[in-house]
């Protein structure tokens, strides 16, 4: 049972350079979210789809750009990486009832 | 100012006291509250959830949600070394699907 998986699991990237980060889950979530973590500023969110089809802007969502391929998939891109995106970044699913969310590994993101 | 605001601690507790983690929300259309682990250099795991006013309990852990006071609490009973993390407070919304995170508390369980 994968649950959430996200790849690559370490990135490297020099300004300027672009990317994208993948996530799949199996657990049949109508919603998934892309977070960045960084010291002492807890999860903040970046985009999230409510639904197949659907994405929407959170808390920080300048530089990224995301695309919910299908219901099992939504990746998060970085189109010119700047050193403010060095981070951590989580994707998460959850159910449509509310009753559990759980996250991937996460990507550690380090822009030079 | 964030739409779910935790008190960041540190909280320091001698093993085998309560430890209680508060945090309060602003979004009145916030259906379920989760409360989620997360030791350092890994991913948050869940605890638990709670989306219906009063106390849940699983094991050590209790959940409380008072929506009138936009308040959702969690005490950990028995706090044991092991319980040392951050907690991180969550409320997704029932409106928009927002899954909003405080910024965490980080516990200490003191031997």
């Amino acid at each position: 049972n994968a649950g959430v998986t996200q790849t690559p699991k370490f990135q490297v990237l020099k300004t300027g350079q672009s990317m994208t980060l993948q996530c799949a889950q199996d657990m049949n979530h109508n919603s998934m979210y892309w977070y960045r973590q960084d010291p002492g500023m807890g999860l903040r969110l970046i985009y999230y789809s409510a639904s197949e089809g659907t994405t929407d802007k959170g808390e920080v969502p300048n530089g990224y750009n995301v695309s919910r391929l299908n219901k099992r998939e939504f990746s998060l891109r970085l189109e010119s990486a700047a050193p403010s995106q060095t981070s951590v970044y989580f994707c998460a699913s959850s159910d449509t009832l509310g009753t559990e969310a759980f996250f991937g590994q996460g990507t550690r993101l380090t822009v030079v | 100012q964030k739409e779910v605001e935790q008190n960041s601690g540190p909280l320091s507790v001698p093993e085998g006291a309560i430890a209680s983690l508060n945090c309060t929300y602003s979004d009145r259309g916030s259906q379920s509250f989760f409360w989620y682990r997360q030791y350092s250099g890994k991913s948050p795991e869940l605890i638990m959830f709670i989306y219906s006013n009063g106390d849940k309990e699983d094991g050590r852990f209790t959940a409380q949600l008072n929506k009138a006071s936009q308040y959702v609490s969690l005490l950990i009973r028995d706090s044991q070394p092991s319980d040392s993390a951050t907690y991180l407070c969550a409320a997704l919304s029932g409106n928009t699907g927002k899954l909003i995170f405080g910024q965490g508390t980080t516990l200490q369980v003191k031997p």
